[in-house]
């Protein structure tokens, strides 16, 4: 079955940098896309970045310039790297295989606060 | 950018009765409408993808319908366990969620 667990999460001050990982088990990482999604406390889902298996990469305007995904195909592993964080980017961020150009497995997702 | 709008933002129903969801687009995204749900404390689940199609796993009393602009998510007859979130999403251009529509008991 396919799993997805994050990991990274935590409490870090505005302008400060996090890494999420987010390690994946049960098909073969390398031949998918992958994305990460975030979720505000109470509110809706945002669509953050995507990176396909070749390694291209897309972003949502919200966060271009400041966050950077990532993939490690030999350790089963996505990554997304968030410099200069500020207080709008607490939120849970879940990490999802792509299926036919959109999130379809998703995990359990890690939570990141930003404040000082 | 691609607006996606649902409503209603809340719907109140019972145990068995058919309930529709709605998600609007801004503009033609075609098929690339996909619907995910999500209960209280978890990560969203998909449900269908590309407008109609059911996700393995996923009841048949879930279905989805529309074209273009216009798109529903009908649960036939509601379980308990379908009282939710349900968030529609567009992959036509760009990637975008729409609000969502809380599902509560009547």
């Amino acid at each position: 079955a396919v799993q997805l667990v994050e990991s990274g999460g935590g409490l870090v001050q505005p302008g400060k940098s996090l890494k999420l990982s987010c390690s994946a088990s049960g098909f073969t990482f390398s031949s998918y896309g992958m994305h990460w999604i975030r979720q505000a406390p109470g509110k809706g889902l945002d669509w953050v970045a995507y990176i396909s298996s070749s390694s291209g990469t897309v972003y949502a305007d919200a966060v271009k310039e400041r966050f950077t995904i990532s993939r490690d195909n030999a350790k089963n592993t996505l990554y997304l790297q968030l410099n200069s964080l500020k207080s709008e980017d607490t939120a849970i961020y879940y990490c999802a295989r792509n299926l036919l150009g959109a999130p379809g497995y998703w995990g359990q997702g890690v939570m990141v606060t930003v404040s000082s | 950018d691609i607006q996606m709008t649902q409503s209603p933002s809340v719907l109140s129903a019972s145990v068995g009765d058919r309930v529709t969801l709605n998600c609007k687009a801004s503009q033609n995204i075609n098929k690339y409408l996909n619907w995910y749900q999500q209960k209280l404390g978890e990560a969203p689940k998909l449900l269908i993808y590309n407008t109609n199609n059911l996700q393995t796993g996923i009841p048949s009393r879930f279905s989805g319908s529309g074209s273009g602009t216009d798109f529903t998510l009908t649960i036939s007859s509601l379980q308990p366990e379908d009282f939710a979130t349900y968030f529609c999403f567009q992959h036509n251009s760009w990637l975008t969620f729409g609000s969502g529509t809380k599902l509560e008991i009547k």
